[in-house]
């Protein structure tokens, strides 16, 4: 069974509205990420959160807001969606937020017309 | 500017041969070095870390780290069909420990 569930896995909408991203994990883990990845830049760390804390942010938009409502669970809201945002977003997390592997999601990949 | 670089972009290797990867970064805060392995249409899975100077061995992958030049290295031995894939090396600072900052990638295909 997949450990870390991201719906959906591929979504397209229109620009100017909003659409939530789910993440789910199943590893028992403490902290949860958000990246993205493009086809004009690498994988790019938007947020992470430990015990449902925000921790680090090097997202420079308010557009992008992550909403966590269980410890095992981060989703991404991402409001007056561009064009640049279509990209592939994943999900990660990790035990701690030390120097601890993070394991990656399968991603939901983002078009944005 | 890109933090972490690596090259080559792209590497196409002999089934059976030895694949080659460098990564150099350009901040010293980053201590702590992982490699990570995208295969097409999934997310990232780690291969190893590296975090002490001189080279650490998991199977047929060495990697190398110097941290007074920030480069480091991946090599695989005896290259498979299954290693093609999008070989990320990605960097950490060891206080901060939250964001993996990921290098611009490598392209590996190995052909049988």
């Amino acid at each position: 069974d997949p450990k870390i569930i991201q719906k959906p896995k591929y979504l397209v909408a229109v620009t100017g509205s909003e659409k939530i991203l789910i993440c789910e994990q199943y590893l028992g883990h403490n902290a949860m990420y958000w990246y993205r990845q493009s086809a004009k830049k690498p994988l790019e760390f938007m947020f992470s959160y430990s015990y449902q804390k925000l921790m680090d942010n090097q997202t420079a938009s308010s557009r992008f807001q992550p909403q966590s409502s269980k410890k095992n669970h981060l989703d991404l809201q991402i409001t007056a969606l561009k064009p640049d945002d279509s990209a592939t977003y994943f999900c990660a997390s990790s035990h701690g937020t030390g120097v601890y592997e993070q394991y990656f999601g399968p991603g939901t990949r983002l078009t944005v017309l | 500017q890109q933090k972490v670089q690596q090259s080559p972009e792209s590497l196409s290797v002999p089934e059976g041969g030895m694949a080659s990867l460098n990564c150099t970064s350009s901040d010293r805060n980053f201590q702590y070095f992982w490699w990570y392995r995208q295969h097409s249409g999934e997310g990232p899975k780690a291969l190893m870390s590296i975090f002490s100077d001189g080279d650490k061995k998991e199977g047929r992958f060495t990697a190398h780290l110097n941290k007074a030049s920030l480069h480091v290295s991946l090599h695989i031995r005896d290259s498979q069909p299954s290693d093609s894939a999008l070989y990320f090396c990605a960097a950490s600072e060891p206080q901060g420990g939250r964001a993996l900052i990921f290098g611009t990638g490598t392209t590996v295909s190995v052909s049988p």
